[in-house]
């Protein structure tokens, strides 16, 4: 059973581009969930999605941010006009049920340096 | 607000000796407690999780202590390991609430032959 899959595994851009993170849950998972993790810091909360919609979008920035989860194809967050304090590493996580009665497991992440 | 406070935020310990984490929340509401390992340029990973209806729970050389009235608990490693060089978070998340992970700020761990 593989894994939750993130690509691409790095990614650079320049100010201004858009970036678009990938994260394929584990199979059997509708619950995903997107971190991001600042340099010396631990992971913060964006966004909490189920196949086709955003239950708790609370964490991410009001603007230039977006994420979804089809009902075919991975969750992809979205990232336009992007800025050199977007640099990050960001986090996908998926679970079966939702996250208080079942743990969160994480991809490998996907590394945006924003040049 | 941090809600959940990790300490130390760095730790060296010596082949064969105990390492211990600690956190501390504030939001009584949680009620799941997971611990994370992540080593460098990887997600992190599961270690091992409790919930407050219990003080301590052990894996192997990883153990939980839970202090409910206190609101603390911690992450102790037995034996340590130089392969157990790694950053650990704490977390918590609340059943049927928000279901957002809150991690504490992590430990660097360094085990030293």
């Amino acid at each position: 059973n593989a894994g939750v899959m993130q690509n691409p595994r790095h990614l650079v851009r320049r100010r201004g581009q858009e970036a678009r993170l990938r994260c394929s849950p584990m199979k059997g998972h509708s619950h995903v969930y997107w971190y991001r993790q600042l340099p010396e810091e631990g992971l913060k909360f964006m966004v909490y999605l189920q196949k086709e919609n955003i239950i708790d979008e609370s964490g991410m920035p009001k603007e230039r941010f977006s994420a979804e989860f089809p009902k075919e194809g991975p969750s992809i967050l979205r990232i336009q006009q992007v800025v050199r304090g977007d640099s990050a590493a960001y986090f996908c996580a998926s679970s079966r049920f939702s996250a208080g009665q079942e743990t969160q497991y994480f991809g490998p992440g996907t590394r945006l340096l924003v040049l | 607000q941090q809600q959940v406070k990790q300490s130390p935020q760095s730790l060296i310990v010596q082949k064969g000796g105990i390492s211990i984490i600690n956190c501390a929340y504030e939001n009584t509401a949680f009620d799941y407690f997971p611990w994370y390992q992540q080593f460098p340029g990887k997600g992190p990973a599961l270690l091992i999780a409790i919930r407050p209806d219990v003080s301590e729970k052990k894996e192997g050389r990883f153990t939980i202590s839970f202090n409910k009235s206190a609101k603390q608990f911690s992450l102790h490693i037995m034996d340590s390991q130089p392969g157990d060089s790694a950053t650990y978070f704490c977390a918590a998340v609340t059943q049927g609430g928000s279901e957002k992970l809150v991690f504490g700020k992590g430990t660097k761990l360094t085990v030293n032959p």
